[in-house]
């Protein structure tokens, strides 16, 4: 059972959008950066979301991130076959002294 | 280009000792913390321990705290972590990512993974 819940999947339609949650505590996201890294079926993750918001280089503005409080929030607009993954928040616990990662949500784009 | 290389994996029995390598290319190796990440056979991602850019502060995982040992050697662009007392529940793909304080600490770079099963 991870610290930073996720949802396990979240699936969509070719063009559609899609959010996907991660849920934690005032010691982890409520006040430290969350990432988000895409993990392609067979590859190393990737980082795609930084700062709460923020995209690296090379990272196409359909995806977008917040925070509020301890959630975060992915969103994904105009869904590529290509997009299907396991999504990752991730974040520094000040309580724990660690860093956390979610326990993944599989995209599928139907 | 910047790149990471794992190299160490391979079979060994539980109880006894590995040693994991991640060799750093195309980036100034001593500017940079480091972690290792693992993931277990159809799990998600777990970290493993970090470390700090010169080496005096580390940091690790409840599951791992007291067998292994993360370090690093600056002067050959290396990053280490000695694994003892393994488990089978330390089978994994272990991952070394870098740290990067200019955006906010995420794991902006990844290595290719080095797999580690535990079995007798």
């Amino acid at each position: 059972q991870s610290v930073l819940t996720q949802p396990p999947s979240v699936s969509a339609a070719p063009g559609q959008k899609v959010s996907i949650s991660c849920s934690g505590s005032t010691s982890n996201i409520g006040n430290n950066y969350v990432s988000w890294y895409q993990q392609l079926p067979g590859t190393a993750p990737k980082l795609l979301i930084y700062d709460n918001y923020k995209r690296p280089s090379g990272i196409p503005d359909r995806f977008s991130a917040s925070k509020s409080g301890t959630s975060a929030t992915l969103d994904i607009t105009g869904l590529q076959t290509g997009d299907e993954a396991d999504y990752y928040c991730e974040t520094w616990d000040s309580s724990l002294g660690a860093v956390l990662f979610g326990g993944g949500t599989q995209l599928a784009v139907l | 280009q910047v790149q990471l290389v794992e190299s160490g994996g391979g079979v060994v029995q539980p109880g006894r000792s590995l040693r994991l390598s991640c060799e750093a290319s195309g980036f100034t190796f001593r500017n940079y913390g480091m972690h290792w990440v693992r993931q277990a056979p159809g799990k998600g991602l777990e970290w493993v321990a970090d470390i700090w850019n010169d080496g005096n502060n580390k940091y690790y995982g409840d599951s791992v705290e007291g067998r292994f040992t993360i370090s690093r050697d600056n002067s050959k662009n290396t990053l280490y972590l000695q694994m003892n007392s393994l488990r089978a529940e330390d089978t994994a793909v272990y991952y070394c990512a870098r740290d990067d304080l200019n955006l906010g600490n995420a794991m902006d770079v990844w290595g290719q993974g080095t797999t580690v099963t535990v079995s007798s």
